[in-house]
């Protein structure tokens, strides 16, 4: 099946500082990968539809100069986290989606976490 | 937009018997894909089936099934001979099947699902 990887798995900083989260889609190409950010049992929100060669779509409400995403190739999209916050601290996870058999389906990464001290 | 509302916030269920989740959404679109994806403590989404709206037969993946209703616009998860890995918190999902792969999901909030031994 599709594969997608994050790295890092976790990561803690300081506040003030930025942190780049990498989206890898490891055996498919993704024009298309989205970034979500879940809280502590709740639903997946989405924040911003990267696009590959081109300027990523942020949802409403999400700053576009604090989440800066960068889609440089075909199978990896950054997130870059800048200046981060303790209110920043959050669950991040991307996907890819993928069409197999004519049909189209979400493939995601195992998700990042990040602590903002 | 699009809708999607799981009313179960919590569910239980002793191993080896049945449970039911419900999902219900809203949407104008008449071509589109459900899914029900499965995030266990571990919190990698991983998806447990798919159904292409202009299907009438309800997918089936092993122990998981579907009742997809398109009129009245409900999309339920079976899942027979519940076993103690099936813990986790499901979603509900809906993506348009439009142009390409690259369309986003709309999340339900969730339905923790516990399998009691």
């Amino acid at each position: 099946g599709a594969v997608v990887s994050q790295h890092p798995s976790w990561v803690i900083c300081k506040s003030g500082t930025s942190v780049k989260i990498e989206c890898r889609s490891l055996d498919f190409q993704a024009t298309t990968m989205f970034w979500y950010r879940q809280f502590p049992k709740q639903s997946l929100m989405l924040m911003a539809t990267s696009n590959e060669g081109s300027k990523a779509t942020y949802e409403q409400g999400v700053e576009k100069d604090k989440f800066l995403i960068n889609h440089a190739s075909l199978t990896l999209s950054t997130l870059t986290v800048t200046s981060a916050h303790p209110e920043d601290s959050s669950f991040y996870i991307c996907s890819a989606p993928l069409r197999l058999a004519a049909a189209d389906t979400q493939y995601f990464g195992p998700g990042t976490r990040l602590t903002v001290l | 937009a699009q809708t999607v509302t799981q009313s179960q916030p919590e569910m239980s269920v002793q191993e080896a018997e049945t449970v039911t989740l419900s999902c219900t959404y809203d949407t104008s679109e008449n071509n589109y894909y459900l899914f029900w994806y499965k995030q266990p403590p571990s919190r990698q989404m991983i998806l447990v089936i798919r159904q292409e709206a202009y299907k009438q037969q309800n997918a089936t993946e092993n122990r998981f099934s579907v009742n997809f209703q398109k009129a009245a616009k409900s999309f339920s998860l079976k899942i027979s001979d519940s076993q103690l890995g099936d813990t986790a918190m499901y979603f509900c999902a809906f993506m348009k099947h439009v142009g390409g792969a690259g369309n986003m999901l709309t999340f339900g909030g969730g339905t923790r699902l516990m399998v009691k031994p």
